[in-house]
């Protein structure tokens, strides 16, 4: 089946390790996306990439870094991680074009002890 | 930069009418989607409108305005099912096509 996968569904991780979200679609799309939802706050973008090779900064990018070495995957990496990020991570995808919409995977709840 | 409005939450009663506006302040404009998010799941797609006026969509309808920055998503009929949360999205183009700017969302709540 098509589609967006993220790895893991959920993780308790301490305070100071490194976290690498993973994220994989089968759809081609050259857009993906990470995003962080909290309550309150609704989503917002952390990482973004247009094209296979190419990444960007979105609203929330501090204490986060994004590879795109291959159109398929878009993994999100906490460097040292703190109590702020615990959170709900959604990848995202999209073909590209203007008209289209962007496709989540299930989502990643992580919490930061 | 953008700045997307919805209310924070709205009640209604099965089979009726329910219509979530949304207001934006944008510096340029691209389309705008309306997502749908149950409790724990990922959000789905469920409209998009670039030009003014109505979409339709089975029971559910997008309108948009752009010289008022508006749009609303009306639900008609409304099912317990319909309980969930209902995010607008504009897109952004500072950053080409693809970038989506979401609204805090509006979670719904039908009752029998």
């Amino acid at each position: 089946i098509a589609g967006i996968t993220q790895a893991p569904t959920s993780q308790i991780l301490a305070a100071g390790r490194r976290m690498t979200l993973r994220c994989t679609q089968d759809m081609r799309h050259n857009a993906m996306y990470w995003y962080r939802q909290d309550l309150g706050l609704g989503l917002r973008l952390i990482h973004y990439s247009n094209t296979a090779g190419t990444t960007g900064k979105g609203e929330v990018p501090d204490g986060y870094s994004v590879s795109r070495a291959n159109t398929d995957d878009f993994p999100l990496t906490l460097a040292s991680a703190v109590p702020s990020q615990t959170s709900v991570y959604f990848c995202a995808s999209s073909p590209g074009q203007e008209n289209t919409e962007a496709f989540f995977g299930q989502g990643t709840r992580l919490t930061v002890v | 930069g953008q700045n997307i409005d919805q209310p924070t939450e709205m009640t209604a009663t099965e089979g009726a009418i329910v219509q979530i506006n949304c207001t934006y302040q944008t510096s340029g404009f691209n389309g705008l989607f309306w997502y749908q998010q149950h409790a724990g799941e990922a959000p789905t797609f469920l409209s998009y409108n670039v030009l003014d006026g109505l979409e339709e969509k089975g029971r559910f309808s997008s309108f948009l305005s752009r010289s008022k920055g508006y749009s609303y998503l009306l639900l008609k009929e409304l099912q317990m099912k319909d309980s969930a949360s209902y995010l607008c999205a504009v897109r952004d183009p500072n950053t080409g096509f693809q970038k989506l700017v979401f609204g805090t969302g509006t979670r719904l709540l039908v009752s029998p």
